[in-house]
Parts: structure tokens; C-alpha cells; sequence
């Protein structure tokens, strides 16, 4: 049974870092990409970014030069490092499988606010 | 960047009629569309993949089809369980990118 789950801090302070952790089960991170997507409160939808079966990745453009994804296949794990965080990162942010995003995770709602 | 349109923003209709949701691409992108429903305060769910390929566990009521640049999502009969956004997303080329979404509600 394919599952993810995502965690991490529900607020952060603003110009701070985010770090989201996707957890994953089910499927093989080695044969399998992973993306983030993410929903501002009462928005649409938006790719963040993405890490491949092959471990390179992919970033929207317009968050590119604050993002880092990585991943730690032992512990079936991605991860999201975003710097410099505005208010308008405030989002949900959800962890999904494949470019046709077969599955989600419940998402995790993050807050940017001091 | 691929820009998806979808129209309308918001459709009102009665359970039991059927209906068609548009997305318009802004350049061609083959069949390389999906459909996805979210309800309020969930996770969105794959609906129909790559234009019109069907996916295990979803209604028959829903189907997909198009390619290049003009897709369409259509229920047949609506249900109440349907009322909800659904949003278009395209893989042909990186960024991946979404449409605005549309609101199905009830009339």
C-alpha cells in the first residue's frame, strides 16, 4: 500500500528556513520521483519541485535559487529545504508520486508569520 | 512556461445532470494532461491521466479527452460527492504547472 506522510514545523518565522520531510512507503524511491506541490490558503495549486529515481532534481524557476530537495533512500525519506521565507510561502505543502502525481500525501500546513 | 486555462471558474449545476469542464493549453502538449478532484480540506485526487487513460477505484461517470491543446473533463450525472474543484495539470514539459481550477456546485 503506497503511503506518504509530510512533517515539519507548522509556523516559521519570516526570512528563516523551512525543512518538510516526506516519508514514504510502498514504493521505491529508486524507481519512483518525488514532488512537492504546494497550496497557499484558498489557491490553487503549484509544483515546487522535484526529485527523480535517479536522485538529480528539478525546481520551479521562480523558487529555484531558495530550494534544495534531497532524499535518504535507507530511510525511504525526501526532503524540502526552503530559505529566505516570506509570508507568501505560507501554504500547504503536499508530497506526491510521479509527474502524474498518482498519489499525495495529507499535506502539512505551514505558516510564515513572527 | 505552459499555461493551463480552465473555464469555467465556477459551474452551478443540479445532481443528476452531466457536465464538461475545459482546459486550453497555450501551446500543444499532446495527451500529456491530467484531472484531479479535491475536496474542502483534502488532498487532491488523481482523477484521469495522460487526456483519457482511466484510473482503478474511480467512478466510470468520469472520462477525459482531447489533445494538443483543447482537453476536456466530463461527468456524466453528476452526484452530490462530485461538488468540489477539479484542476488540469501538464507533464509534457518542465515546470510542471496547473490550471486555476474549476468549482463544481450545486445549483
Amino acid at each position: 500500500q503506497v503511503q506518504l506522510k509530510e512533517s515539519g514545523p507548522g509556523l516559521v518565522q519570516p526570512s528563516q528556513t523551512l525543512s518538510l520531510t516526506c516519508t514514504v512507503s510502498g514504493f521505491s524511491l529508486t524507481s519512483n520521483s518525488v514532488h512537492w506541490v504546494r497550496q497557499p490558503p484558498g489557491k490553487g495549486l503549484e509544483w515546487v519541485g522535484a526529485i527523480w529515481s535517479g536522485g538529480s532534481t528539478d525546481y520551479n524557476s521562480a523558487l529555484k535559487s531558495r530550494l534544495s530537495i534531497s532524499r535518504d533512500t535507507s530511510k525511504s525519506q525526501v526532503f524540502l529545504k526552503m530559505n529566505s521565507l516570506q509570508t507568501e510561502d505560507t501554504a500547504i505543502y503536499f508530497c506526491t508520486i510521479g509527474t502524474t502525481h498518482d498519489y499525495w500525501g495529507q499535506g502539512v500546513m505551514v505558516t510564515v508569520s513572527s | 512556461d505552459i499555461v493551463l486555462t480552465q473555464s469555467p471558474a465556477t459551474l452551478s449545476v443540479t445532481p443528476g445532470e452531466s457536465v464538461s469542464l475545459s482546459c486550453r493549453a497555450s501551446q500543444g502538449i499532446s495527451t500529456s494532461i491530467h484531472w484531479y478532484q479535491q475536496k474542502s480540506n483534502e488532498s487532491p485526487r488523481l482523477l484521469i491521466k495522460f487526456a483519457s487513460q482511466s484510473i482503478s477505484g474511480i467512478p466510470s461517470r468520469f472520462s477525459g479527452s482531447g489533445s494538443g491543446t483543447d482537453f476536456t473533463l466530463s461527468i456524466n450525472r453528476v452526484e452530490s460527492e462530485d461538488f468540489s474543484v477539479y484542476y488540469c495539470q501538464q507533464s509534457y514539459s518542465l515546470p510542471l504547472t496547473f490550471g486555476s481550477g474549476t468549482k463544481l456546485e450545486i445549483k
